[in-house]
């Protein structure tokens, strides 16, 4: 079975930096891309990022780039959102998802990100 | 900017049968875009119905279809139930690797 745990969430200044963690089981995770999508409260779906198979390319939403950094250790079967300079605006869940055939397929629980003082 | 757009809302009886529409602010939506769809519900994470404009993910049931109409991307739930009471996001691909969702529609099912 599929499984996706997203960890790492929590209360941050604005400011501040965290980093989410993504462990992925039941599937050969070196073969999938990747994605990071986030949600604000009470708002719709936003695509944050992906990276492909070996890490070698990376995509960001432009409102993102400089920020935010997707990365994956695939020995560890785990994807990872570094996020910098977090704003209050950036308070959301935030969700894993495996990606193929141009959509996402699996998807995590979700971790929820804080950004307040 | 590309924006993908979706009707906020809409109600369907029962048995009834409704069609979400997903469109792009400048362009048509083509097969390309390899429209996918997704439902939501308060809580709980995002549920993939169908990928790729029109194949149904495993387990979704044949009362919900992708297609193209005209310029837009749509999905038609045949048939609709009281559980279908739910958000339903659009997402298309724009191309080099990036992706954008609609602002979703709310289906209310009375």
């Amino acid at each position: 079975e599929v499984q996706l745990v997203e960890s790492g969430g929590g209360l941050v200044q604005p400011g501040g930096s965290l980093r989410l963690s993504c462990a992925a089981s039941g599937f050969t995770f070196s073969n999938y891309w990747m994605t990071w999508v986030r949600q604000a409260p009470g708002k719709g779906l936003e695509w944050v990022a992906n990276i492909n198979q070996d890490g070698s390319r990376k995509q960001y939403v432009d409102s993102m780039k400089g920020r935010f950094t997707i990365s994956r250790d695939n020995a560890k079967s785990s994807l990872y959102l570094q996020m910098n300079s977090l704003r209050a605006e950036d308070t959301a869940e935030y969700y894993c998802a495996t990606s193929e055939e141009y959509a996402f397929s699996y998807w995590g629980q979700g971790i929820l990100v804080t950004v307040s003082s | 900017q590309t924006v993908v757009t979706q009707e906020p809302s809409f109600s369907v009886s029962p048995g009834g049968t409704v069609t979400f529409t997903c469109g792009l602010s400048s362009g048509s939506v083509s097969t390309t875009s390899y429209p996918s769809w997704y439902q939501q519900t308060p809580g709980q994470a995002p549920r993939t119905l169908i990928y790729n404009t029109n194949k149904r993910s495993s387990g979704v049931p044949d009362r919900f279809s992708g297609s193209i109409l005209g310029n837009k991307a749509a999905l038609t739930i045949t048939g609709a139930q009281a559980d279908d009471e739910s958000h339903y996001y659009c997402l298309l691909f724009v191309g080099s690797a990036i992706w954008v969702f609609g602002g979703g529609t709310k289906l209310t099912v009375l």
